[in-house]
Protein backbone atom coordinates (compact mmCIF):
# COMPACT_ATOMS: atom_id res chain seq x y z
CA UNK A 1 0.00 0.00 0.00
CA UNK A 2 1.57 2.99 -1.01
CA UNK A 3 1.23 6.18 1.14
CA UNK A 4 0.50 9.66 0.75
CA UNK A 5 2.92 11.82 -1.40
CA UNK A 6 4.03 14.90 -1.79
CA UNK A 7 6.22 17.25 -4.04
CA UNK A 8 7.87 19.10 -4.56
CA UNK A 9 9.44 19.30 -0.95
CA UNK A 10 10.67 22.43 -0.55
CA UNK A 11 10.19 25.55 -2.63
CA UNK A 12 11.41 29.26 -2.50
CA UNK A 13 9.21 31.76 -3.77
CA UNK A 14 9.22 35.84 -4.09
CA UNK A 15 6.17 37.65 -2.79
CA UNK A 16 3.62 37.95 -5.56
CA UNK A 17 4.54 34.56 -7.59
CA UNK A 18 2.41 31.62 -7.79
CA UNK A 19 2.66 28.26 -6.77
CA UNK A 20 1.30 24.63 -6.99
CA UNK A 21 1.77 22.03 -4.65
CA UNK A 22 0.44 18.19 -5.27
CA UNK A 23 -0.43 15.70 -3.53
CA UNK A 24 -1.12 11.72 -4.55
CA UNK A 25 -3.60 9.94 -1.85
CA UNK A 26 -3.13 6.94 -0.31
CA UNK A 27 -4.47 3.73 -2.58
CA UNK A 28 -8.16 3.44 -1.94
CA UNK A 29 -8.62 6.84 -0.44
CA UNK A 30 -10.85 9.08 -2.13
CA UNK A 31 -10.62 12.07 0.00
CA UNK A 32 -7.99 14.25 0.48
CA UNK A 33 -7.07 17.69 2.99
CA UNK A 34 -4.91 20.20 2.83
CA UNK A 35 -3.38 21.85 5.87
CA UNK A 36 -1.25 24.99 6.70
CA UNK A 37 1.47 24.56 9.24
CA UNK A 38 3.35 27.69 10.75
CA UNK A 39 5.90 26.79 12.98
CA UNK A 40 5.32 26.08 16.37
CA UNK A 41 1.94 25.81 15.79
CA UNK A 42 -1.01 23.19 14.96
CA UNK A 43 -2.15 22.45 10.98
CA UNK A 44 -4.56 25.09 10.01
CA UNK A 45 -7.45 23.67 7.60
CA UNK A 46 -7.75 24.89 4.06
CA UNK A 47 -10.04 22.84 2.40
CA UNK A 48 -11.32 18.97 1.65
CA UNK A 49 -12.00 17.64 -1.57
CA UNK A 50 -14.13 14.20 -2.12
CA UNK A 51 -14.95 12.35 -5.20
CA UNK A 52 -13.48 15.90 -7.18
CA UNK A 53 -15.51 18.04 -5.46
CA UNK A 54 -14.38 20.89 -2.40
CA UNK A 55 -16.43 19.65 0.69
CA UNK A 56 -15.59 22.32 3.23
CA UNK A 57 -13.39 25.50 3.44
CA UNK A 58 -11.43 26.76 6.14
CA UNK A 59 -10.65 30.85 6.68
CA UNK A 60 -8.58 31.42 4.14
CA UNK A 61 -8.55 33.74 1.01
CA UNK A 62 -9.93 33.04 -2.36
CA UNK A 63 -6.19 32.78 -3.42
CA UNK A 64 -5.89 29.46 -2.15
CA UNK A 65 -7.86 27.26 -4.28
CA UNK A 66 -7.74 23.61 -5.62
CA UNK A 67 -8.26 20.47 -7.34
CA UNK A 68 -8.88 16.63 -7.51
CA UNK A 69 -8.54 14.70 -10.11
CA UNK A 70 -10.20 10.91 -11.14
CA UNK A 71 -7.40 9.35 -9.57
CA UNK A 72 -7.97 11.33 -6.39
CA UNK A 73 -4.38 12.93 -6.18
CA UNK A 74 -5.11 16.76 -5.73
CA UNK A 75 -3.49 20.05 -6.05
CA UNK A 76 -3.07 23.11 -3.99
CA UNK A 77 -2.64 26.72 -5.93
CA UNK A 78 -2.00 30.06 -4.16
CA UNK A 79 -1.88 32.93 -5.75
CA UNK A 80 -0.20 36.37 -5.61
CA UNK A 81 2.02 34.72 -2.42
CA UNK A 82 2.67 37.17 0.82
CA UNK A 83 5.40 36.31 3.53
CA UNK A 84 2.66 35.30 5.75
CA UNK A 85 2.27 31.89 2.98
CA UNK A 86 5.51 30.50 4.09
CA UNK A 87 4.88 27.42 6.24
CA UNK A 88 4.73 23.48 5.83
CA UNK A 89 1.82 22.64 3.47
CA UNK A 90 0.35 18.95 4.36
CA UNK A 91 -1.79 17.01 2.36
CA UNK A 92 -3.71 14.47 3.88
CA UNK A 93 -5.75 11.52 2.31
CA UNK A 94 -8.68 9.21 4.14
CA UNK A 95 -10.88 6.48 2.82
CA UNK A 96 -14.56 5.99 3.39
CA UNK A 97 -15.09 6.55 7.19
CA UNK A 98 -13.25 10.38 6.37
CA UNK A 99 -12.44 10.46 10.16
CA UNK A 100 -8.62 9.14 10.13
CA UNK A 101 -6.03 11.16 8.29
CA UNK A 102 -2.64 10.01 6.34
CA UNK A 103 -0.40 12.58 6.33
CA UNK A 104 2.35 13.46 3.93
CA UNK A 105 5.69 14.56 4.72
CA UNK A 106 4.18 17.78 3.80
CA UNK A 107 5.82 21.24 1.45
CA UNK A 108 8.28 23.75 3.17
CA UNK A 109 7.36 27.05 1.35
CA UNK A 110 9.43 30.07 1.86
CA UNK A 111 8.14 33.12 -0.15
CA UNK A 112 11.02 36.10 0.66
CA UNK B 1 -14.54 31.99 21.48
CA UNK B 2 -13.23 28.48 20.64
CA UNK B 3 -9.62 27.23 21.77
CA UNK B 4 -8.05 24.13 22.04
CA UNK B 5 -4.87 24.40 24.63
CA UNK B 6 -2.35 22.04 24.82
CA UNK B 7 0.68 22.71 27.11
CA UNK B 8 2.84 25.12 24.92
CA UNK B 9 6.07 24.04 27.37
CA UNK B 10 7.98 20.87 26.51
CA UNK B 11 7.60 17.51 28.38
CA UNK B 12 10.82 16.09 30.07
CA UNK B 13 9.86 12.72 31.40
CA UNK B 14 12.45 9.93 32.64
CA UNK B 15 12.51 6.58 30.44
CA UNK B 16 10.02 4.10 31.83
CA UNK B 17 8.08 6.27 33.47
CA UNK B 18 4.41 7.65 32.46
CA UNK B 19 4.09 10.82 30.35
CA UNK B 20 0.52 12.63 30.63
CA UNK B 21 -0.42 15.02 28.03
CA UNK B 22 -3.22 16.99 28.41
CA UNK B 23 -6.12 18.85 25.55
CA UNK B 24 -8.31 21.51 26.97
CA UNK B 25 -11.34 22.67 24.80
CA UNK B 26 -13.65 25.39 24.82
CA UNK B 27 -16.76 25.76 23.01
CA UNK B 28 -16.57 23.11 20.83
CA UNK B 29 -18.72 19.93 21.06
CA UNK B 30 -16.43 17.57 19.24
CA UNK B 31 -17.80 14.38 18.08
CA UNK B 32 -14.77 12.64 18.23
CA UNK B 33 -10.79 13.20 19.41
CA UNK B 34 -7.25 12.11 17.55
CA UNK B 35 -4.16 12.09 18.66
CA UNK B 36 -1.32 12.62 16.31
CA UNK B 37 2.35 12.43 16.90
CA UNK B 38 4.95 14.91 14.84
CA UNK B 39 8.68 14.44 14.13
CA UNK B 40 10.19 17.37 13.17
CA UNK B 41 9.97 18.18 9.37
CA UNK B 42 7.42 15.21 9.01
CA UNK B 43 3.63 15.26 9.03
CA UNK B 44 1.39 14.29 11.87
CA UNK B 45 0.82 10.40 12.39
CA UNK B 46 -2.33 9.25 13.51
CA UNK B 47 -2.69 7.29 16.78
CA UNK B 48 -5.80 7.01 18.43
CA UNK B 49 -9.40 8.51 17.94
CA UNK B 50 -11.89 8.60 20.72
CA UNK B 51 -15.87 8.88 20.26
CA UNK B 52 -17.97 11.54 22.41
CA UNK B 53 -19.55 8.39 24.11
CA UNK B 54 -16.59 6.85 25.04
CA UNK B 55 -14.55 7.30 28.16
CA UNK B 56 -11.11 5.59 27.49
CA UNK B 57 -9.24 4.00 24.87
CA UNK B 58 -6.49 1.76 24.93
CA UNK B 59 -3.33 0.61 22.05
CA UNK B 60 -0.52 -1.28 23.09
CA UNK B 61 1.42 1.23 25.72
CA UNK B 62 -1.03 4.21 25.00
CA UNK B 63 -4.23 5.32 26.54
CA UNK B 64 -6.71 8.21 25.96
CA UNK B 65 -9.67 9.65 27.58
CA UNK B 66 -12.25 11.56 27.27
CA UNK B 67 -14.35 14.05 29.69
CA UNK B 68 -16.90 15.81 27.51
CA UNK B 69 -18.26 17.38 31.13
CA UNK B 70 -14.57 18.74 31.93
CA UNK B 71 -13.96 18.92 28.26
CA UNK B 72 -10.46 17.25 28.40
CA UNK B 73 -9.03 14.88 27.23
CA UNK B 74 -5.64 12.95 28.45
CA UNK B 75 -2.87 11.29 26.18
CA UNK B 76 -0.60 8.85 28.52
CA UNK B 77 2.34 6.92 27.43
CA UNK B 78 3.30 3.92 30.07
CA UNK B 79 6.79 2.76 29.95
CA UNK B 80 8.11 5.09 27.67
CA UNK B 81 11.11 5.28 25.81
CA UNK B 82 13.75 7.80 24.13
CA UNK B 83 12.15 7.01 20.78
CA UNK B 84 8.44 8.27 22.00
CA UNK B 85 10.19 11.49 21.97
CA UNK B 86 8.14 14.26 19.35
CA UNK B 87 5.29 16.42 19.35
CA UNK B 88 1.92 14.91 20.44
CA UNK B 89 -1.30 16.85 19.00
CA UNK B 90 -4.97 16.62 20.06
CA UNK B 91 -7.26 17.08 17.41
CA UNK B 92 -11.23 17.65 17.36
CA UNK B 93 -13.82 16.22 14.40
CA UNK B 94 -16.54 18.85 14.91
CA UNK B 95 -18.66 18.82 11.76
CA UNK B 96 -19.79 16.44 9.30
CA UNK B 97 -17.34 17.63 6.74
CA UNK B 98 -14.99 15.45 9.02
CA UNK B 99 -13.13 18.83 9.15
CA UNK B 100 -10.35 18.79 12.15
CA UNK B 101 -9.70 21.34 14.75
CA UNK B 102 -5.88 21.26 16.00
CA UNK B 103 -4.41 22.09 19.14
CA UNK B 104 -0.76 23.61 19.05
CA UNK B 105 0.94 20.46 20.06
CA UNK B 106 3.21 19.66 22.95
CA UNK B 107 6.83 18.21 23.05
CA UNK B 108 8.00 15.22 24.93
CA UNK B 109 11.24 14.58 26.01
CA UNK B 110 12.20 11.15 27.21
CA UNK B 111 15.32 11.25 28.77
CA UNK B 112 17.27 7.79 29.16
Amino acid sequence: ETGVTQSPTHLIKTRGQQVTLRCSSQSGHNTVSWYQQALGQGPQFIFQYYREEENGRGNFPPRFSGLQFPNYSSELNVNALELDDSALYLCASSSRDRETQYFGPGTRLLVL
Amino acid sequence: SQKIEQNSEALNIQEGKTATLTCNYTNYSPAYLQWYRQDPGRGPVFLLLIRENEKEKRKERLKVTFDTTLKQSLFHITASQPADSATYLCALGVDSNYQLIWGAGTKLIIKP
